[in-house]
């Protein structure tokens, strides 16, 4: 087992265009989440799965932004409309256990850069 | 709402000497607190976290944080540090004690800068 793995590693995009991120989480873990990190800032929550079904999403998560898990495996980030205030690190976390037991494991993240 | 305060943005200090990152929290409710890490090109790794009872809490790498209610305060400390434990430090809390569920409220981090 690698760990929490993010794809790509670095993206670079025009302002109005889509970009999109795939995180592909431990295998087994049940629990995934999306976090967005701005220079100078600590992580941003922003959305949280368990299995496939998406059950809390942050103000944060502006129509522009959809996330999916289809299958309750990896899962996809879409910005729809990049503008220039989207530029952060984007993390993808996975966890398994409830309660005390309950661990979150991170990815890398991926970099988006808008220009 | 709960937020985070981590009082310093940069901490330099030589190897080998004794280090403290702080970590200030606010919340209307009981919350559970967290140190995460988060080395250069690296995802962010649990160092600790505290649930209840000893307010002393040990974790990874030799780090150690005490929880004092009254003062809301949650700070990282480390006897001797090591040129290796150069990186980000977050502080962070949550309602859930695994940290998960509608997440983490992290500080802004404290770059831990050790010099030879």
């Amino acid at each position: 087992d690698t760990g929490v793995s993010q794809d790509p590693r670095h993206k670079i995009t025009k302002r109005g265009q889509n970009v999109t991120f795939r995180c592909d989480p431990i295998s087994e873990h049940n629990r995934l989440y999306w976090y967005r990190q701005t220079l100078g800032q600590g992580p941003e929550f922003l959305t949280y799965f368990q299995n496939e079904a998406q059950l809390e999403k942050s103000r944060l998560l502006s129509d522009r932004f959809s996330a999916e898990r289809p299958k309750g495996s990896f899962s996809t980030l879409e910005i729809q409309r990049t503008e220039q205030g989207d530029s952060a690190m984007y993390l993808c976390a996975s966890s398994v256990g409830i309660g005390n037991n309950e661990k979150l494991f991170f990815g890398s993240g991926t970099q988006l850069s808008v220009l | 709402a709960q937020s985070v305060t981590q009082l310093d943005s940069q901490v330099p200090v030589f190897e080998e000497a004794p280090v403290e990152l702080r970590c200030n929290y606010s919340s209307s409710v009981s919350v559970y607190l967290f140190w995460y890490v988060q080395y250069p090109n690296q995802g962010l790794q649990l160092l600790l976290k505290y649930l209840s009872g000893s307010t002393l809490v040990k974790g990874i790498n030799g780090f150690e944080a005490e929880f004092n209610k009254s003062q809301t305060s949650f700070h990282l400390r480390k006897p001797s540090v090591h040129i290796s434990d150069t990186a980000e430090y977050f502080c962070a809390v949550s309602l859930y004690s695994g940290g998960g569920a509608d997440g983490l409220t992290f500080g802004k981090g404290t770059h831990l800068i050790i010099q030879p």
